[in-house]
């Protein structure tokens, strides 16, 4: 069974560098596409962007200019970089991983992380 | 950027009875959409896909129709376990995929 879980810090000060992980369990992280999406009260569940492995990722146009995923199939996990964070960044991630087999992709994902609660403020 | 629309937001539904959920897109989508399930805490999970297609381990109560720019996701017998929130999620269109601002089912 594949199991997906988010970690990294829960407070990041405005302007700062969110940077979240997933660690993927049950599956490798060569053999699918790999996504991370949040989710605020106010503008609901956002896609924020993807990446397979030796590839290059995939990003939401309005959060391109700040966001990076890389993957570490070392360690078998994915990772978010959000630059210049505002109270807006604040929300809640999840990582989530494409239905489809690699290379191909559905862009609907069939397991998901529990999600963490980031929050910017000083 | 494909807006999705669901209707209506709160949904109140005696257990046993059907519940229908609506979702339109700002453009066709050809049957590219899906449907989640969210409960509190929780994260979402997948429940149909090519719009009518339910996932692994799904309930055959819960169905999904529709093609182009209008969808319908339909509870037929609505059992405790089914009250959360539900969004529909376009993939025709992407980056961005786009979601739906979901319909929370609540106990009548």
């Amino acid at each position: 069974q594949v199991h997906l879980q988010e970690s990294g810090p829960g407070l990041v000060k405005p302007s700062g560098t969110l940077s979240l992980t997933c660690t993927v369990s049950g599956a490798s992280i060569t053999r699918h596409y790999w996504s991370w999406f949040r989710q605020t009260p106010g503008k609901g569940l956002e896609y924020i962007g993807s990446t397979f492995y030796a590839t290059t990722a995939t990003y939401n146009p309005s959060l391109q200019r700040r966001v990076s995923i890389s993957l570490d199939s070392s360690k078998n996990q994915f990772s978010l970089s959000l630059t210049s964070v505002t109270a807006a960044d604040t929300a809640v991630y999840f990582c989530a991983k494409d239905s489809a087999p690699g290379p191909y992709y559905n862009f609907y994902m069939d397991v998901w992380g529990k999600g963490t609660m980031v929050l910017v403020s000083s | 950027e494909i807006l999705m629309t669901q209707s209506p937001a709160t949904l109140s539904v005696s257990p046993g009875d059907r519940a229908t959920l609506s979702c339109r897109a700002s453009q066709s989508i050809s049957t590219n959409l899906a449907w989640y399930q969210q409960k509190p805490g929780q994260a979402p999970r997948l429940l149909i896909y090519g719009a009518s297609k339910r996932a692994t381990d799904i309930p055959v109560r819960f169905s999904g129709s529709g093609s182009g720019t209008d969808f319908t996701l339909t509870i037929s017998s609505l059992q405790s376990e089914d009250f959360a929130v539900y969004y529909c999620q376009q993939y025709d269109n992407w980056p961005p995929v786009t979601f739906g601002g979901g319909t929370k089912v609540e106990i009548k």
